[in-house]
């Protein structure tokens, strides 16, 4: 089941804040995030584990919570180089069932 | 230290035709994902092979194969290509199995079908 990201884009002034939503309509063991400039690869931002922790990395933190089956990130005083596709990858079981299943992305824009 | 690496960057083929691609890990990975990226549709996962072996794939009909080599690089082959198989397709490799490991990806094989 893929992870439903909300918005789908978001426009913002550098120095803005903004948040990006991934919801699962079913239990989450993982949930991953990942930025992707325009026609480059994916790279890893932070992996957030069922726990409810809250991770950051710089300007940028995440929290998940498992009994809402959601994650969101946080984009704090955001910079030109933020500009990008953000993905959130869910994971719902660990094993050989293991995979991570994205959302179709949200796409930020920072202007100056 | 090397990254993840692909190739051919791009491919062009025609319907009907087989395609092979390809993908080398980062060094001391032995998971290898591929995902397919199609036009607003995300990130689509394919298959993912840990030392050797083929231990899950996504909902890709047969067509989709591929395979791991002794050294963990990795082949995606794609038979009787269609028109909707025209995508970007990405290859990741992560140090182990396990929620706790990030995915590092190449800069993918752009696949078009003519």
């Amino acid at each position: 089941q893929q992870p439903v990201q909300s918005p789908q884009a978001v426009i913002l002034r550098e120095g803005e804040d903004a948040v990006i939503n991934c919801s699962s309509s079913k239990a989450l063991y993982s949930v991953h995030w990942y930025r992707q400039k325009h026609g480059e690869a994916p790279v890893f931002l932070m992996i957030l584990l069922k726990g409810g922790e809250q991770k950051g990395h710089d300007k940028i933190s995440a929290s998940f919570n498992e009994k809402k089956q959601q994650s969101s990130l946080y984009l704090t005083a955001s910079q030109l180089s933020y500009s990008g596709t953000y993905f959130c990858g869910t994971e719902m079981g660990g094993g050989s069932n293991y995979k991570l299943t994205f959302g179709k992305g949200t796409l930020l824009t920072v202007n100056p | 230290e090397a990254g993840v690496t692909q190739s051919p960057t791009h491919l062009i083929k025609t319907r009907g035709q087989q395609a092979t691609l390809r993908c080398s890990p980062i060094s001391g990975h032995t998971s290898v994902y591929w995902y397919q990226q199609a036009l607003g549709l995300g990130l689509q996962f394919l298959l993912w092979y840990d030392e050797g072996e083929e231990r899950n794939r996504g909902n890709f009909p047969p067509r989709f194969s591929g395979r791991q080599f002794p050294n963990y690089s990795s082949e995606l082959n794609v038979n009787a290509l269609e028109l909707e198989d025209s995508a970007l397709y990405l290859c990741a490799s992560s140090l182990s199995i396990g929620s706790n490991q990030p995915q590092h990806f190449g800069d993918g094989t752009r696949l078009s079908i003519l």
